[in-house]
């Protein structure tokens, strides 16, 4: 069964390093999103993408935050000066196509720890 | 944001019981809602959908229900099995008639099931 990819699984930063989180999404679909969960906190939606553009973004994704789709498979959210409140585990899912409700299919999550 | 609350932190049920996870919204523009189930250190896993113009959802022993005018929406698994024992998470989308496609997530409900 086809599946969402990130890597690193762990990443251990100083604080005001750059990072970049890495996804590979289920091949077929066209909508890409990264959420983060910060410890006994929600689920909180930070950007969706499509189309090569940023379609939707929170009021936390702000310009420390990035989103690339280098090649036809990765997907990747960069932190350019890391914060310590950044210290979160980050989910990368897709989609089909928003427009039908297509699920979203979330990765295993990247645990982000900024010391 | 509270626009989407799961108000009972935990649940104990007995195996070979129903277990009910309940979950409130505020923003009458969601018109698709889901569960996810997810075990620490793993990513959201999608459990079963539910579309505004429908009032129930069934898939094998899972069943969503949605009242629309009370904003509640809840699971039920029956009957329920040691290896349900995880966090669940109900979340909201607006969909195309609202033009934004992120879920909006519940605290989440930690069911236990009990052998």
């Amino acid at each position: 069964e086809p599946e969402v990819t990130q890597t690193p699984s762990h990443q251990v930063t100083q604080m005001g390093q750059e990072v970049i989180l890495r996804c590979v999404p289920i091949s077929n679909h066209l909508y890409f999103y990264w959420y983060r969960q910060i410890l006994g906190q929600k689920v909180e939606f930070l950007v969706s993408f499509y189309n090569n553009e940023i379609s939707e973004k929170s009021e936390i994704f702000d310009d420390q935050f990035s989103v690339e789709r280098p090649d036809g498979s990765n997907f990747t959210l960069k932190i350019r000066s890391t914060k310590l409140e950044d210290s979160a585990m980050y989910f990368c899912a897709s989609s089909g196509l928003a427009g039908l409700q297509e699920t979203q299919y979330f990765g295993p999550g990247t645990r982000l720890l900024v010391l | 944001d509270q626009q989407v609350k799961q108000n009972s932190p935990s649940l104990s049920v007995q195996e070979g019981r129903i277990s009910i996870l309940n979950c409130d919204y505020t923003n009458s523009m969601f018109d698709y809602f889901l569960w996810y189930k997810k075990y620490p250190a793993e990513g959201p896993t999608f459990l079963i959908s539910i579309s505004s113009i429908k009032d129930k959802n069934e898939d094998g022993r899972f069943t969503v229900f949605l009242n629309k005018s009370a904003k509640h929406l809840s699971l039920h698994i029956v009957p329920s099995q040691p290896g349900d024992s995880a966090v669940y998470f109900c979340a909201a989308s607006g969909g195309a008639a609202s033009g934004t496609y992120k879920y909006i997530f519940g605290t989440g409900t930690r069911l236990k099931v009990l052998a």
